[in-house]
């Protein structure tokens, strides 16, 4: 089955500073890569996903980067603010809407 | 219907007890799935249901659990003869067969096994 490896998984930074969170995965099946943040005792919302025909994609200060070759995907936080504290999970997927399997979690600290 | 709503928000039980769980998704989904999530990890998948099918179970679950999605709406996940290791959150989340979007969680019930 798939598997999926995150690191960091702690991280702080300076406000204003950028974050950036790793992920690899062993199925090369996987097509679909979701991001969630997780505040604590909330539910995981998705900030960003990214399917495996594009190679990367970004919304505001979010971007996502993927190398399907390797095997790996990026998260990448800019001009970090104190809002964006919180752990962030990886996952990954056959599709949109199939069962996923995330990564172990980074707790991210933005510092004021 | 504003999302995925999962009752009840805390349950402690004794050791031993059997608890049920109950996940309403949002109404146009037909996927719906059950996850676990320990302190500190990521969710892990427990099983999935495509309209009231269970199309798949985690070979990490055991026979004490059990889920239904009888009209393929509203789901139960029971957990018989509960251990203290059952402590975690569990997570509900739906979609869309074909959907674009991904998944969208309910709050999760958190368990306390004592």
């Amino acid at each position: 089955g798939e598997n999926v490896e995150q690191h960091p998984s702690t991280l702080s930074v300076q406000e204003g500073d950028s974050a950036v969170i790793k992920c690899t995965y062993s199925d090369s099946a996987s097509n679909y890569f979701p991001w969630y943040k997780q505040e604590l005792g909330k539910r995981p919302q998705l900030i960003i996903d990214i399917r495996s025909n594009v190679g990367e994609k970004k919304d505001q200060r979010i971007a996502v980067t993927l190398n399907k070759t390797a095997k790996h995907f990026s998260l990448h936080i800019t001009e970090t603010q104190p809002e964006d504290s919180a752990v962030y999970f990886c996952a990954a997927g056959k599709a949109a809407g199939n069962k996923l399997t995330f990564g172990g979690g980074t707790r991210v600290l933005v510092k004021p | 219907d504003t999302g995925v709503s999962q009752d009840p928000r805390h349950k402690i039980t004794k050791r031993g007890q059997n608890v049920t769980f109950r996940c309403d998704p949002i109404s146009e989904h037909n996927r719906l799935y059950w996850y676990r999530q320990t302190l500190g990890q990521g969710p892990e998948f427990l099983t999935y249901f495509q309209n009231e099918a269970q199309l798949e179970k985690s070979r990490l679950l055991s026979d004490r659990f059990s889920a239904e999605r009888p009209k393929g709406s509203f789901s139960t996940l029971e957990i018989q003869r509960t251990e203290q290791g059952d402590s975690a959150m569990y997570l509900c989340a739906s979609s869309l067969l074909t959907g674009h979007d991904g998944y969208t969680f309910g709050s999760g019930t958190r368990l306390t096994v004592v």
